[in-house]
């Protein structure tokens, strides 16, 4: 089962809304990522996590809060965004131990989010 | 930073064709992937190689890892109108999980 969740598939929010996303897996996996993804673009990496711990954070702006409760969840909470953060959000795991497939990022179907 | 350049950048397929991608980089890299994303959804991996010279298939399709480590290639064998999609090489470099992207070929059915 390479399968990672994301909730909510779709999301509207205005500017002065806070909303969070959310991202599960249940493959074992102790790295998660978020990504950003602009339409006809590649991925964009926003945050890692590795064993529950922030271990890269791309010069992210702090409207967007990253949140890891345990190895299973990753959050993203999103707080006076602006229109131009509109963009398909994507949540990645991978092993993260010292084996070959642990580079291997497996990434859930996205949040299609809409800042008005 | 390091960048990866993806080519061609987009495609028109023919049912039954053999089509191939490749990636290029000035850097080398220890990992490489190939992810198929369609439309509304996230990218699927396909294939991971992580040897110089490495060839790796999954059904139709075929990815190598360059000899000088600088390069990719994936080839879609008998194509399908179902291999519609972009597709995304993503490389790895020595330390760390962090995956440098290519721009993404669109694979499109000719008309």
């Amino acid at each position: 089962d390479t399968e990672v969740t994301q909730t909510p598939k779709h999301l509207v929010m205005g500017m002065t809304n806070k909303k969070s996303l959310k991202c599960e897996q249940h493959m074992g996996h102790r790295a998660m990522y978020w990504y950003k993804q602009k339409a006809k673009k590649p991925p964009e990496l926003m945050f890692v996590y590795s064993y529950e711990k922030l271990s890269i954070n791309e010069s992210v702006p702090s409207r967007f809060s990253p949140e890891c409760p345990n190895s299973s969840l990753l959050n993203l909470h999103l707080h006076a965004l602006q229109p131009e953060d509109s963009a398909l959000y994507l949540c990645a795991s991978s092993q993260d131990r010292l084996v070959k497939s642990s580079y291997e990022q497996y990434f859930g179907p996205g949040t299609r989010l809409t800042v008005t | 930073g390091q960048q990866l350049n993806q080519s061609p950048q987009s495609m028109f397929i023919q049912e039954g064709e053999d089509v191939s991608m490749n990636c290029t980089s000035s850097s080398i890299f220890n990992t490489w992937l190939w992810y198929k994303q369609d439309p509304g959804e996230g990218p699927v991996l396909l294939i991971a190689l992580y040897k110089a010279g490495e060839l790796t298939s999954n059904g139709r399709l075929t990815a190598q890892f360059g000899i000088t480590r600088k390069d990719s290639f994936l080839n879609i064998s008998a194509s399908i109108p179902s291999d519609v999609g972009i597709y995304f090489c993503a490389g790895r470099m020595a330390a760390g999980n962090k995956l440098t992207f290519g721009g993404g070929t669109r694979v499109l059915v000719k008309p």
